[in-house]
């Protein structure tokens, strides 16, 4: 069982406009989260990150949400950029140990 | 959904021994893994890229002589941490996806905490 789901395998979004990506977990405890980005032939690459201690962490035309009563964050790209086009992968976890989603694929449309 | 193992979940061996982390694809035949380091709160290091039959190709900067991989079936990647030091206490992850979307959609496994004293 998948304790960190990202539903939506892929995601297409005009350029300019906002891309949203979803992930949700099952593990209350978990109490830090991470999101990724990835390009083909390369490895993942830290974006941005929110503790559960907060509920939004803003970083530039990135803003991470996390709504802890429903074991949801959602990761807000706007305005959206061609080169924002890659596989997008949330983590999930506490201390040291993080759970890694499937990843969701974004293509920003030119 | 595909599903990626990984075997021990957690370790602790002396310094100057040699620990085997093994990978496995349970429900999907995988071509190529990956191989990570992750530091804590940070980033995933991507090590190596570990090619069913044929050598691993090597991050710059990741002793290849330390970090021996072999990928003798498509689904098992295994990771030698030899002559281990304590500097290299980490977490290490692996990925694979099925070979229709390879480098795009990765499955990663739950990871392996390694500790040397």
């Amino acid at each position: 069982d998948q304790q960190v789901k990202q539903n939506s395998p892929s995601l297409s979004v005009q350029e300019g406009r906002i891309s949203i990506l979803n992930c949700d977990y099952t593990n209350s405890m978990f109490d830090y989260f991470l999101w990724y980005k990835k390009y083909p032939a390369e490895g993942p690459t830290f974006l941005i990150s929110i503790s559960s201690i907060k509920d939004k962490n803003e970083d530039g035309r990135f803003t991470v949400f996390l709504n802890k009563s429903a074991k949801h964050l959602s990761l807000h790209i706007v305005p959206s950029q061609p080169g924002d086009s890659a596989v997008y992968f949330c983590a999930a976890g506490g201390g040291q140990n993080f759970v890694f989603g499937p990843g969701t694929r974004l293509s920003v449309l030119p | 959904g595909a599903v990626v193992s990984q075997h021990p979940s957690w370790v602790i061996c002396k310094s100057g021994t040699s620990v085997k982390i093994e990978c496995r694809s349970l429900d999907f035949q995988a071509t190529t893994m990956f191989w990570y380091r992750q530091f804590p709160k940070q980033s995933l290091m991507l090590m190596a890229t570990s090619n069913e039959g044929s050598k691993a190709t090597y991050e710059q900067g990741v002793e290849k002589d330390k970090f021996l991989i072999n990928h003798a079936s498509l689904t098992l990647s295994t990771l030698t941490v030899t002559s281990a030091h304590p500097e290299d206490s980490s977490f290490y992850i692996c990925s694979a996806g099925p070979p229709a979307v390879t480098q795009e959609t990765q499955y990663f496994g739950p990871g392996t905490r390694l500790l040397v004293l």
